[in-house]
């Protein structure tokens, strides 16, 4: 249980088009979803924080109009990265919070999105 | 702020030896604690956690961690590697706060690398 899909696990783009990665909560409701980019052999950093039906909140130095977040439903939430540049080549991974069917509060990671800008 | 530190960047050990990787926490209150392992290029695995109740957790795979707030720590061990074991471990911290539980900063990491 507590599943959370990411979707695409890997994308290459030109550099000044746009990508959109999905995360996506398969067998619970998440209420908040969080963003998080980790560079080749660096720890995870936090962008946002994203709750549903409401607007994401960005960590200190994450450009929110580069980077866009939609969670307009319990399950879904998107990161859509605007005019991508080949600095914005990074791994994204994404976790949702919610409350799973026990009554567990849940806490999960997708599995990642390799984006390479080229 | 919070912040969460892991010393080791690296760390050799043999299979079938013990492994101990530590984890030094700032924070104003209880914090919620994790360990997760990340093999290349794949995401995170969630090896155990700590909220609240007996300080020595268990978690997957044969590993363990032990909090103590004297100490600030949340080390994590292994009786016995296994080859297998070789990844990248991450210590995070989150908020107890119920608006911003979930939300983890993460420490540096340490790469584990087994040898035979």
């Amino acid at each position: 249980g507590a599943v959370v899909s990411q979707h695409p696990s890997r994308v290459i783009c030109k550099s000044g088009t746009s990508v959109k990665i999905e995360c996506r909560s398969l067998d619970f409701q998440a209420t908040t979803m969080f963003w998080y980019r980790q560079f080749p052999k660096q720890s995870l950093m936090l962008m946002a924080t994203s709750n549903e039906g409401s607007k994401a909140t960005y960590e200190q130095g994450v450009e929110k109009d580069k980077f866009l977040i939609n969670h307009a439903s319990l399950t879904l939430s998107t990161l859509t990265v605007t005019s991508a540049h080949p600095e914005d080549s990074s791994f994204y991974i994404c976790s949702a919070r919610g409350v799973a069917l026990s009554g567990a509060n849940v806490l999960t990671f997708g599995a990642g999105s390799r984006l390479t800008v080229l | 702020a919070q912040s969460v530190t892991q010393p080791d960047i690296h760390i050799t050990v043999s299979e079938g030896a013990s492994l101990e990787l530590r984890c030094n926490y700032s924070y104003g209150a209880t914090p919620y604690l994790f360990w997760y392992v990340q093999s290349p290029g794949q995401g995170l695995q969630l090896l155990l956690k700590y909220f609240s109740g007996d300080t020595l957790v268990q978690g997957i795979k044969g590993f363990e961690a032990e909090f103590k707030r004297s100490q600030s720590s949340f080390n994590l061990r292994k009786p016995s590697v296994h080859w297998s074991d070789a990844a990248e471990y991450f210590c995070a911290v989150g908020y107890a706060r119920t608006d911003s539980w979930g939300k983890l900063q993460f420490g540096a990491g340490t790469q584990v690398v087994v040898t035979p």
